[in-house]
């Protein structure tokens, strides 16, 4: 079946430091990857995606390149900022677009000033 | 534009009670969701709406969880009797139709059964 795998956490992290959380996933065919952030109080955002392989989404200083040779799809930021804690969930779609989601188990991220 | 509604935003309950949650989508959006978080596991698709007709209810958890989107707008999600493990965070989401590569999800209703 479908299903994504994250690096389990929590993650702890000084200001400015650099962030990868890892995902990888199992599906059959080609599904659409997202990553969605839930910040303190508030509801699940989308935060980038991506809908083929070597597609790379980015948004608000985080990235994901789509990598179907290693079943991959880690997020990554260069330097991260206190306002990035949040808990982050990797995802996929199996049917094109954002249609019934399977998430990974989430990863808390705190970062400490 | 208002996004996605949910309510209550938390809700306890004693084990053998109903209780109902409710989301308001996305004005226009055909399609809506509705996901559950048990525990800190992972976020597991219940069920899938297009306007009010069932497209996917694959997983629902047993027969205890009653859905409904009278009209096609918001939707109810009734458990009754609630149970222990019925206990997490319930998330609704909607997307426009056809093939949209963006669902907007709500803040989650909070369910604990006691």
């Amino acid at each position: 079946g479908n299903s994504v795998t994250q690096m389990e956490g929590p993650v702890t992290l000084s200001e400015e430091a650099f962030l990868t959380i890892n995902c990888t996933y199992t599906a059959t065919g080609y599904p659409s990857l997202f990553w969605y952030v839930q910040y303190p109080g508030e509801g699940l955002q989308l935060l980038l995606k991506a809908t083929k392989a070597d597609d790379k989404g980015s948004n608000k200083g985080f990235e994901a390149t789509y990598r179907k040779e290693t079943t991959s799809f880690h997020l990554e930021k260069g330097s991260v900022q206190v306002s990035d804690s949040a808990v982050y969930f990797c995802a996929l779609s199996r049917i094109q677009g954002a249609q019934k989601l399977v998430f990974g188990q989430g990863t808390r991220l705190t970062i400490n000033p | 534009e208002a996004g996605v509604t949910q309510f209550p935003s938390h809700s306890v309950i004693e084990k053998g009670q109903t209780v109902t949650l409710r989301c308001d989508p996305i004005s226009g959006h055909d399609n809506l969701y509705w996901y559950r978080r048990v525990m800190g596991k992972e976020i597991k698709f219940l069920l899938h709406f297009v306007k009010e007709s069932k497209q996917d209810e694959s997983g629902m958890p047993n027969n205890r969880f009653l859905a409904e989107r009278t009209g096609g707008t918001y939707s109810t999600l009734k458990v009754q009797p609630a149970e222990l493990e019925d206990s997490g965070v319930y998330f609704c989401a909607s997307s426009p139709g056809g093939g949209a590569t963006e669902a907007f999800f709500g803040q989650g209703t909070r369910l604990t059964v006691v």
